[in-house]
């Protein structure tokens, strides 16, 4: 089974806009991290936002924050007011330790600031 | 400036013929990890090693070996390379299994 689906390959955005990308994921351990990556068209991996899963509140990092609902087994990131700059491919990726801290990619979603 | 360094960049070569990708990285992590991605499959982890002499396996490690012989180093050796292993490598690193991963730029690899 998918450790990390994300069922949305592609994304369209308004400039300014809010935008949600979604990613669940599937564990039985009690102990992960949550983790999501941007990959701009050069290449690198970019660190967003990190959720532990005994962290109460949802993450936020300037305009990424992490709606973390643990019973739905979802992480997903929202960007508010996009900008160009923020047409990239995101990762979201779980630690887990049940598997000894092996890390897990999902497939990604291409999201695309529209102007 | 911290970072983790990949060489090569690109790399093209030929079935069977052994090649190293080097990782090096000046944090002081003690995790290290190689990826490859491929389209439509996201990253998947290769190899692990939560410090000096301590390897593990991720998902695909069929066909790749590594090593930690130093805590700064994670090399991703492929004994005998074959077009299927064509892809975008990355090594990371992180403080430890829970933080963040630093990514390395990636090794564009080709066996033909």
């Amino acid at each position: 089974a998918q450790k990390i689906t994300q069922t949305q390959p592609g994304m369209f955005v308004q400039e300014k806009e809010a935008v949600t990308l979604d990613c669940t994921y599937d564990t039985s351990d009690q102990s992960y991290g949550l983790f999501w990556y941007k990959q701009p068209s050069s290449g690198e991996m970019i660190f967003l936002i990190y959720q532990g899963s005994y962290d109460e509140q949802n993450a936020t990092e300037g305009r990424y924050s992490l709606n973390f609902q643990k019973a739905r087994k979802s992480a997903n990131l929202v960007i508010s007011a996009s900008q160009l700059g923020d047409s990239a491919m995101y990762f979201c990726a779980m630690r887990d330790e049940d598997t000894g801290n092996q890390f897990y990619f999902g497939t990604g979603t291409s999201l695309t600031v529209i102007p | 400036e911290a970072q983790v360094t990949q060489n090569p960049r690109y790399l093209i070569t030929v079935t069977g013929k052994k090649l190293t990708v080097t990782c090096s990285q000046n944090m002081n992590h003690e995790y290290m990890s190689w990826y490859r991605q491929d389209p439509g499959l996201g990253l998947r982890q290769i190899y692990y090693s939560m410090n000096v002499e301590v390897t593990d396996k991720g998902d695909v490690p069929e066909g790749y070996k590594v090593s930690r012989k130093e805590k700064r180093n994670f090399p991703l050796i492929l004994e005998s390379p074959s077009p299927n292993q064509t892809s975008l490598y990355f090594c990371a690193s992180g403080v430890n299994g829970n933080s963040p991963l630093h990514f390395g730029n990636g090794t564009r690899l080709t066996v033909t």
